[in-house]
């Protein structure tokens, strides 16, 4: 059984460029979250897509967007990158029901230049 | 503003001794709260899950205590070995599922 995926693992990209990154939630999930995390800091909540919705979002201005496919798949986008967007961001799924316990995949690494 | 605090930030014990890592939070009306490891630079393996209703959940060496009345759960890592080296982290799930986290204790054990 699969877990989490993330895509791609590594990003550099240059301040003011667009970036797109993907997630595949756990086989049999169909709420998936987004997380930004800074060097040295707790995990900062970006939002939640459930049923192709966004459900919750976090304090995160515009340039942070998301989509979820009808497989449950999700994207996250992030339009005029800022130096401080990099970050490790976590992608994590659940069921909507039941204890919610999150399970997260390994992250993408992106470095803003 | 909903704050989560771990203390310590940082600890370091000589392999087999038994420890706790403390997590604090202001808000009572908590859903349920994990606790998660992180290696350096990659994602987090959820350890535990207390729900609101329970006082603590127990996984081999690790035993996990939630106490809403005083905002407050310990970890507790019994016969530590090297491989528990990593990043501690909790958080706790509000009626909306959003996890509201704190910062870590990174945890160093000494062969």
């Amino acid at each position: 059984d699969a877990g989490v995926t993330q895509s791609p693992t590594h990003l550099i990209k240059t301040r003011g460029q667009q970036v797109t990154l993907r997630c595949s939630p756990k086989s049999g999930h169909d709420t998936v979250s987004w997380y930004q995390q800074a060097l040295g800091q707790g995990p900062q909540f970006i939002f939640q897509y459930y049923e192709e919705e966004e459900r919750q979002r976090g304090n995160f201005p515009d340039r942070f967007s998301g989509h979820q496919f009808p497989n449950y798949s999700s994207e996250l986008n992030v339009n005029a990158l800022l130096l401080g967007d990099s970050a490790l961001y976590l992608c994590a799924s659940s069921l909507p029901t039941g204890d919610n316990e999150q399970y997260f995949g390994p992250g993408t690494r992106l470095t803003v230049t | 503003k909903q704050e989560v605090t771990q203390i310590p930030a940082a600890l370091s014990v000589p392999e087999g001794e038994n420890l706790v890592l403390n997590c604090s939070f202001t808000d009572s009306a908590i859903y349920n709260l994990q606790w998660f490891r992180q290696d350096p630079g990659k994602g987090l393996t959820s350890l535990l899950l207390i729900q609101s209703s329970q006082r603590e959940q127990t996984s081999g060496r690790l035993n996990a205590s939630l106490d809403k009345s005083s905002g407050r759960s310990t970890l507790y890592i019994a016969a530590s070995q090297p491989g528990d080296s990593a990043t501690y982290l909790c958080a706790w799930a509000d009626s909306n599922y959003q996890l509201i986290w704190g910062a870590g204790t990174k945890l160093i054990i000494k062969p």
